[in-house]
């Protein structure tokens, strides 16, 4: 069935220093990849997305870049901060039909000053 | 807007109670889920709806029912509550298409 792999589970980087999460789906026919942040206690909430046309989109520190040969995207976060400690989630899904997430496991992320 | 909305936010329920966990939206999303979050397990998919009338059952149904007879709400029914649906529940909803999803702030359901 649809599955999405995440990877690592848990990444501890020095504040400054980039973090890379990465995420392999199954479904060839997903064509919308959503990123989510999910501080403690709290909601998860969409930082980045990325359509199946595009191979990289970048906001401020952030960017996401896609695979599709590959069916892998990944989340590059540079010049780590604290307040960027929290799980980050990926998603993949498909613009019409169902429109259905499957979300993948989680990445803790924890950037040490 | 107030966006995505649940209550209650907390609740204690005793094995065998049933409940009602409420969700709206007022962003006149067709598509609508819920979620279970467990310590480690990520978002599961219990069950979502991609219209008023329509819902289908996602990775982890039983034991909920579902229900949508507005565009606005999508109430989540616990038919006779486990210990094992302890955790916290997300509902969310989205547009068609390439849009994200917004989710709720959360119920967090403890069952004794």
């Amino acid at each position: 069935g649809e599955n999405v792999e995440q990877h690592p589970s848990t990444l501890s980087v020095q504040e400054g220093d980039s973090a890379v999460i990465k995420c392999t789906y199954s479904d060839s026919a997903s064509n919308y990849f959503p990123w989510y942040k999910q501080e403690l206690g709290k909601r998860p909430q969409l930082i980045i997305d990325i359509r199946s046309n595009v191979g990289e989109k970048k906001d401020q520190r952030i960017a996401v870049t896609l695979n599709k040969t590959a069916k892998h995207f990944s989340l590059h976060i540079t010049e780590t901060q604290p307040e960027d400690s929290a799980v980050y989630f990926c998603a993949a899904s498909k613009d019409s039909g169902t429109y259905k997430y499957i979300f993948g496991t989680g990445t803790r992320l924890k950037v040490l000053a | 807007n107030a966006g995505v909305t649940q209550t209650p936010k907390f609740q204690v329920l005793k094995t065998g109670q049933s409940m009602t966990l409420q969700c709206a939206q007022d962003m006149n999303h067709e598509y609508m889920s819920w979620y279970r979050q467990d310590p480690g397990m990520g978002l599961r998919l219990i069950h979502y709806s991609v219209g008023a009338g329509i819902t289908d059952q996602g990775e982890v149904p039983n034991g909920y029912n579902v229900s949508r007879s507005t565009t606005e709400d999508f109430p989540l029914r616990l038919l006779s509550a486990a210990p094992s649906q302890t955790s916290v529940y997300f509902c969310a909803s989205r547009a068609g298409g390439y849009f994200g999803q917004f989710f709720g702030p959360g119920t967090r359901l403890t069952v004794l």
